[in-house]
């Protein structure tokens, strides 16, 4: 299985500060990677996939890159919104395993 | 309009199989590349993604749970089932349906089953 490894695991930034989350994959899943945003008690809700590509409807605010192994979400001025918890997946082969997560909060 | 629903029981016991219900709405499940999908999150844990059925019947399974789950579909009600053998306390989570093109595109609710005597 290919193991997927986020940093940090929490995470703690003020609103307007960028903030960028890593996604390490154990082996290479080209550009095979989704993120997205869960919010408690609700549903996840994908912010990018294929690495880079943003879902409609998302603000340009958030971006992603990275190919291979390695992976970063970035969001470029936070919003009161955006404190939630990230998590990426890849979608290269069965399984498709999701990262551990990351939790954003108020600083 | 794409539109997820869960359902089934809330609670189960040992040893008992669960049947979980996906009912969607806003696409068709015979389109070519679409997929539905079962992910579930235990309380306060990370997702971990269970299984997938494509438009083309194609059904893939989490290797780990292969033996204990069962992914099918009816086209004509919009409905995608799951069911997972032999539960245990550590499969208490909520669980997701979800669709899949690009990634796990939507999202249902989710629903909490418990597994408890």
């Amino acid at each position: 299985d290919i193991q997927m490894t986020q940093s940090p695991s929490s995470l703690s930034a003020s609103v307007g500060d960028r903030v960028t989350i890593t996604c390490r994959a154990s082996q290479s899943i080209s550009s095979y990677l989704n993120w997205y945003q869960q919010k408690p008690g609700k549903a996840p809700k994908v912010l990018i996939y294929a690495a880079s590509s943003l879902q409609s409807g998302v603000p340009s605010r958030f971006s992603g890159s990275g190919s291979g192994t390695d992976f970063t979400l970035t969001i470029s001025s936070l919003q009161p919104e955006d404190f939630a918890t990230y998590f990426c997946q890849h979608s290269y082969s069965i399984p498709y395993t999701f990262g551990q997560g990351t939790k954003l909060d108020i600083k | 309009q794409i539109t997820l629903k869960e359902s089934g029981p809330t609670l189960v016991k040992p040893s008992q199989t669960l049947t979980l219900t996906c009912t969607f709405s806003g696409f068709s499940l015979s389109t070519s590349g679409v997929g539905v999908g079962w992910i579930r999150q235990p309380p306060g844990k990370a997702l971990e993604w269970l299984a997938l059925i494509y438009w083309d019947d194609d059904k893939r399974y989490s290797p780990s749970l292969k033996s204990r789950v069962t992914i099918t579909k009816d086209t004509s009600k919009n409905q995608v089932v799951l069911t997972m053998t032999n539960m245990d306390p550590v499969d208490t989570a909520t669980y997701y349906c979800a669709y899949y093109a690009t990634g796990f595109d939507y999202w249902g609710q989710g629903t909490l089953v418990t597994v408890s005597s």
